[in-house]
């Protein structure tokens, strides 16, 4: 069965600071990787997707996730942070079906 | 990118009533639709995969006679959920299927008194 682990539950960054969120899955076969952000009251919007290629990912709002096989990771990072970055960020798995399976979470709050 | 919306946002109802949630894929048409469950704080769970004109695929747990779901035309979904209890109140998204992605709805809170 496939999962998805978010090691951080919460991660406080200041503004300008550099970020990087951990996502470890379990899959097996070859991975679809997906990274959502979700802000109060929308929906959940996708960062970025991985299915093949050139591990080094570029998303939308200046996020980039590399994916690497032998540690099973798919680590979402962003140079520097804003304000409205300030949000939940959920890493997910795509298998059979096109059924995702999401990790915890990690929410991240931007300091001043 | 692809729009899909959610009625109601908010909802409240009494013990024991039925409540339906309607998704809809505003641009696009959907042949899969999804639903999940959000408790706060907590990540999202697949409850059921909705295939229009078939009958929707349930996850092991979730209970299909609680949980109806319609998927009646290829831009629209509907869960009821049947004699609603408190432990039912949560948040429901649905996401919709497209090319290579699912979009999101803006998800429905449902609060059972």
């Amino acid at each position: 069965a496939q999962s998805v682990t978010q090691p951080d539950i919460h991660i406080t960054v200041s503004e300008g600071a550099s970020l990087e969120l951990r996502c470890n899955y379990s899959y097996g076969a070859t991975p679809y990787l997906f990274w959502y952000v979700q802000s109060p009251g929308q929906g959940l919007q996708l960062l970025l997707k991985y299915f093949s290629g050139d591990t080094l990912v570029q998303g939308i709002k200046g996020f980039e996730a590399e994916f690497k096989r032998s540690q099973s990771s798919f680590n979402l990072r962003k140079p520097s942070v804003h304000w409205s970055d300030a949000a939940e960020y959920f890493c997910a798995v795509g298998g059979a079906g096109n059924k995702l399976t999401f990790g915890g979470g990690t929410r991240v709050l931007v300091k001043p | 990118g692809a729009v899909v919306s959610q009625h109601p946002s908010r909802v409240i109802c009494k013990s024991g009533t039925s409540v339906k949630i309607e998704c809809r894929s505003l641009d696009f048409q959907a042949t899969t639709m999804f639903w999940y469950r959000q408790f706060p704080k907590q990540s999202l769970m697949l409850m059921a995969t909705s295939n229009e004109g078939s009958k929707a695929t349930y996850e092991q747990g979730v209970e299909k006679d609680k949980f109806l779901i319609n998927h009646a035309s290829l831009t629209l979904s509907t869960l009821t959920v049947t004699s609603a209890h408190p432990e039912d109140s949560s948040f429901y998204i649905c996401s919709a299927q497209g090319a290579n992605e699912q979009f999101f709805g803006p998800g429905t809170r449902l609060t059972v008194l």
